[in-house]
């Protein structure tokens, strides 16, 4: 059963600095991931999504990277800003559906950027 | 982009009464979605898979029977909780994949009292 950690739980930064989420996933036999900003009572916006052939995607300030083989894969935030802040969830896609599985879901990692 | 609105976006009810939740795919059709539960500081576990026209596939631990689905069309999923208690109070949310990408509705508050 797929297995999904996310470090650290909680972090909180001043603002302008750049960041590392971590997520790591027990089963390496993945059709993606993707990465997530939940906001308070709120449903989940779709930030980056790497399929498992990909090494990395970017977007604006955020890039995230997938080491597939050792289970990891990061998020980065460039120049942090006080309206980043979020919880960041990661999901992993399941292969055997080639990507019609739900997704298995990390805890997340709460975020403050202080002004 | 793509959207998938979900409705209603919190609901209170009593003991024993059922409820029912929507998810629409709003400018694209989904022959599949899927049903998430969240509690306070959990992550989103997946309840169920739904399938348009067939029978919905629900994980392991997920009452079939209390949480009921149907995915009548292909733009629109329903989950109805039956009888519900106060332990079925949670953050609800679907979901529907677009060339990949997992989108995901508002949610709903479900509190029962």
């Amino acid at each position: 059963k797929q297995e999904v950690t996310q470090i650290p739980a909680a972090l909180s930064v001043p603002e302008g600095e750049n960041l590392v989420l971590n997520c790591s996933f027990t089963d390496s036999a993945i059709y993606n991931l993707q990465w997530f900003r939940q906001d308070p009572g709120k449903g989940l916006t779709s930030l980056l999504l790497i399929q498992s052939s990909q090494r990395e995607q970017t977007s604006g300030r955020l890039n995230a990277s997938l080491d597939k083989s050792s289970g990891r894969s990061t998020l980065y935030i460039a120049a942090s800003q006080p309206g980043d802040s979020a919880t960041y969830l990661c999901a992993v896609g399941g292969y055997s559906g080639g990507g019609a599985d739900g997704l298995t879901f990390g805890k997340g990692t709460h975020l403050i950027i202080q002004p | 982009g793509a959207v998938v609105s979900q409705h209603p976006s919190w609901v209170i009810c009593k003991s024993g009464t059922s409820v029912k939740i929507e998810c629409r795919s709003l400018d694209f059709q989904a022959t599949t979605m899927f049903w998430y539960r969240q509690f306070p500081k959990q992550s989103l576990m997946l309840m169920a898979t739904s399938n348009e026209g067939s029978k919905a596939t629900y994980e392991q631990g997920v009452e079939k029977d209390k949480f009921l689905i149907n995915h009548a069309s292909l733009t629109l999923s329903t989950l109805t909780v039956t009888s519900a208690h106060p332990e079925d109070s949670s953050f609800y949310i679907c979901s529907a994949r677009r060339q990949g990408y997992a989108f995901f509705g508002q949610g709903t508050r479900l509190t029962v009292v």
